[in-house]
Parts: C-alpha cells; structure tokens; sequence
C-alpha cells in the first residue's frame, strides 16, 4: 500500500524556520518524482515544489524561491522541504504528493504550519 | 505560474449533470494532455478522480469524465449523488518538473 506521511508542522514566528519530512512507503522510492502542495485556511490547492525522480531537477513557485529547499533521501524514501524566512502568508495544511502520469496520483495527510508572532 | 481559472461553484440536484471548465493557457492545459482533477472533502487531502485529461483511476465512478479542448478543460459528473458534493480542482503539468492548479470549485448537490 502506498503511502505518504507528513510531519514537522508546527507554529513558527515569523522570519524562522522549519523543516517538513514527508515519509514514504510501499512503492519504489527512486522511479517517482516528488512534490509539496499547500493550502491556506479555507483557500485553493496551491503548487509550490517538485523534485525529480533523481533528486537531479528542483522546481519552485515564485513566491517561495530563494527561501524554501526542496530536496530527498533514498536511504531514508523520504521527501524534504526546508523552509526560511517564513511569511504570515505561508501558513497552510503541506501535503506531499506522488507524480506518476502527470498527475498527483497519491497524497499524504497533511501538516499544518502556523506561522504567528 | 497564474493558477488556472475555475468557476467558484457549481450546483445540481441529485441524478443532474454538472460540467466545470479549467481554463489556462498554451503553456499549461494546452501545451500537455497531462490534465488531471483532483476532489477533496472538507479536512481531507485531494483525490485524484481524472488523470491524462479523460483517465480514471481505478476505483472512480464512470460517472466521472474528462475532455480538453484547446487551453480549456473540462470535468463532467453525471447521476450525481450526494457524495459527489466537495471542491473539485483542475491541474496541469505545466513543464520543467512542475503543475499548476486551478482555483477551485464547490460543487453543490
């Protein structure tokens, strides 16, 4: 069975930093490419980082370039996402998600990371 | 990376049909046939019900069907039931390792 389990969430100050793990199981880590998605309080899906099947290509929205690092360990089948500088606008439910097909076919739970002073 | 844009709701009575359109650009919806729909329920993560613009994962309702024309996508749930009600979310790969969603619909029964 596949899955995905997030943890990390936590509340943040603004400007600290935080890093997310999301733990995987039950297919071959290293033939998929990972991603995070976030969702604000009573908003919309928002995409904001891949990773390669290899770890090799990143990919960031432009409202978290330059203070989020996305990154994985195949020792460990777990997903990373670093996060600085955190903004009262990144406080959100992340998910993890599997890409196969060109869709996101398998999702975790979710953790939520409140940002506030 | 501007979000693709949805209608905010949607609504019919039980065994009703309901269409909800996706539209992006050349650069998203119409550059790939990599459209997917995502439904989720209040305080559940997503779940994929339409991959590959008209796929369906196994386990989803054939009630449930997809199509794409130029940059505007759409999701079609006929005989609709109670369950169906949720918030529907268009993506699409959108190239370099990366998607874009849409902006969301709740669809009402």
């Amino acid at each position: 069975e596949v899955q995905l389990v997030e943890s990390g969430g936590v509340l943040v100050q603004p400007g600290g930093s935080l890093r997310l793990s999301c733990a995987t199981t039950g297919f071959t880590f290293n033939n998929h490419a990972l991603h995070w998605v976030r969702q604000a309080p009573g908003k919309g899906l928002e995409y904001i980082s891949g990773i390669s099947y290899d770890g090799q290509d990143t990919y960031y929205v432009n409202s978290v370039k330059g203070r989020f690092i996305i990154s994985r360990d195949k020792s460990k089948n777990t997903l990373y996402l670093q996060m600085g500088s955190l903004r009262l606008e990144d406080m959100a439910v992340y998910y993890c998600a599997r890409d196969s097909s060109g869709c996101l076919d398998y999702w975790g739970q979710g953790t939520l990371v409140t940002v506030s002073s | 990376q501007s979000a693709l844009t949805q209608p905010p709701s949607a609504s019919g009575s039980p065994g009703q049909s309901v269409t909800i359109s996706c539209t992006g650009t050349s650069s998203d919806v119409g550059g790939y046939n990599y459209v997917a729909w995502y439904q989720q329920h209040p305080g559940k993560a997503p779940k994929v019900m339409i991959y590959e613009v008209s796929k369906r994962p196994s386990g989803v309702p054939d009630r449930f069907s997809g199509s794409k024309s130029g940059n505007t996508a759409s999701l079609t749930v006929s005989g609709l039931q109670a369950e169906d009600e949720a918030d529907y979310y268009c993506s699409s790969y959108a190239g370099s390792n990366n998607f874009v969603f849409g902006t969301g619909t709740k669809v009402t029964v």
